[in-house]
């Protein structure tokens, strides 16, 4: 199975921060990797598809970068509603793995 | 519009076998590229995927769950069907379906249900 390995685990940050969070796969996935976030007691919600495709109604401080086996999400400017959890997914081979998540707080 | 949510028990037994509904509208489970998925979340923890079933009806299934899961489907009823047997306190966990995509470069779950919470226990 591919691992994800998420860094951090937890951040914490201030309104108006940019925040990079970032994910690694043991080995090569291409661009194959999704971003969610989840909100306390929320399902997960998709935002980046594709390594960096925006999914649609997704504000555009939110971006995804990276190929092979590095993966970044970045918010420009956090806003209060975002402070959630983020997971990354590779969708590269199944077992469609998830990492472990990265817990954003307000500083 | 696409929705999704999770039908099941609340308290299930350790040894028993567990069965959850994943009803659905707004898409076909037949039409190429779609698939449904099951995720497991327990307490204060990570996403686990646990399975997927394509339109095709190809199954995949979590490497270390494979033994215990099975996923079905019902498109007359628009329903997927998770089992997962000898269950035991440790798979005390809120299960999501979700909705997959299929594009050239991977897929990914969109949307999800609300998830419905079990919890082994005798």
């Amino acid at each position: 199975d591919i691992q994800m390995t998420q860094s951090p685990s937890s951040l914490s940050a201030s309104v108006g921060d940019r925040v990079t969070i970032t994910c690694r796969a043991s080995q090569t996935i291409s661009n194959s990797l999704n971003w969610y976030q989840q909100r306390p007691g929320k399902a997960p919600k998709l935002l980046i598809y594709v390594a960096s495709s925006l999914q649609t109604g997704v504000p555009s401080r939110f971006s995804g970068s990276g190929s092979g086996t590095d993966f970044t999400l970045t918010i420009s400017s956090l806003q209060p509603e975002d402070f959630a959890t983020y997971y990354c997914q590779q969708s590269y081979t199944s077992p469609y793995t998830f990492g472990q998540g990265t817990k954003l707080e307000i500083k | 519009q696409i929705t999704l949510k999770e039908f099941g028990p609340t308290l299930v037994k350790p040894t028993q076998t567990l069965t959850l509904t994943c009803t659905f509208s707004g898409f076909s489970l037949s039409t190429s590229g779609v698939g449904v998925g099951w995720i497991r979340q327990p307490p204060g923890k990570a996403l686990e995927w646990l399975a997927l079933i394509y339109w095709d009806d190809d199954k995949r299934y979590s490497s270390s769950l494979k033994r215990r899961l099975t996923i079905t489907r019902d498109n007359s009823k628009n329903q997927v069907v998770l089992t997962m047997t000898n269950m035991d306190p440790v798979d005390t966990a809120t299960y999501y379906c979700a909705h997959s995509w299929f594009g050239k470069q991977g897929n990914w779950f969109d949307p999800w249900g609300h998830g419905t919470l079990v919890t082994v226990s005798s």
